[in-house]
């Protein structure tokens, strides 16, 4: 089973309008989270990276939220534009176990805007 | 994409071949990766680098090989053992591989289908 689990698969919305990705993961312990933005056909690129002692962090009109007792995280997206047409990748930590940390992947949520 | 390169972007094979996809970074990076991404699922781990002339399999590794004989450099070899090879491979590096809190940079990625 996938420790990494996201929601909604895809979603469309209008250009202008906010949206909200859901990411719940079990991994445990847990080092930090991160999300990620995949544009079709080109590897993903980083938006946000926060520890289990960090709530909340922003990169421009991306937040990101993280609450480690529930184990969920949210990305919102404010004031889409047809860039933010992505898969969003949510990647959770395991903090270093032998010689390193592993990744784990969820499968991502596809953003698709229109104008 | 960062310093990091991968080609060919798009690899055809016939059934029975080997092919080697290519991955250089310029970002002085110890840590180096293989993913592979298919439709629906996460990114999995193939193999991983720390250090030159070190390597270890990842969670997939069967049917595949890689070297590492320069820094800059961590090549994948698609095997005629790999059964159903059709996908989307991404490289990454990371300054090292210490309890995945170094962010993972990828490059643009290679599409390889099997004909």
């Amino acid at each position: 089973k996938n420790q990494v689990e996201q929601s909604p698969q895809s979603l469309i919305i209008l250009e202008g309008k906010n949206c909200t990705l859901q990411c719940n993961y079990t991994v445990s312990p847990f080092s930090n989270l991160r999300w990620y933005k995949q544009d079709t056909g080109r590897g993903p690129v980083s938006l946000t990276i926060m520890t289990f002692s960090e709530n909340t962090k922003s990169n421009g009109r991306y937040t990101a939220t993280l609450d480690a007792d529930t184990k969920q995280s949210s990305l919102h997206i404010t004031a889409s534009q047809l860039s933010d047409s992505a898969s969003y990748i949510c990647v959770v930590s395991a903090p270093r176990t032998d010689s390193w940390g592993k990744l784990q992947f969820g499968a991502g949520t596809q953003v698709v805007v229109t104008p | 994409d960062g310093g990091i390169t991968q080609s060919p972007k798009y690899l055809f094979r016939k059934e029975g071949q080997n092919v080697t996809l290519s991955c250089e970074q310029n970002l002085n990076h110890d840590a180096m990766y293989w993913y592979r991404q298919d439709p629906g699922q996460g990114l999995r781990l193939i193999y991983y680098s720390q250090i030159v002339n070190d390597f270890q399999k990842g969670d997939i590794a069967e049917g595949y090989s890689v070297s590492r004989e320069k820094k800059e450099s961590f090549p994948l070899t698609v095997t005629s053992a790999q059964k159903n090879p059709t996908a989307f491979y991404l490289c990454a590096s990371s300054i090292s591989a210490a309890g995945g809190t170094d962010t993972q940079y990828f490059g643009p990625g290679t599409r390889l289908t099997v004909l």
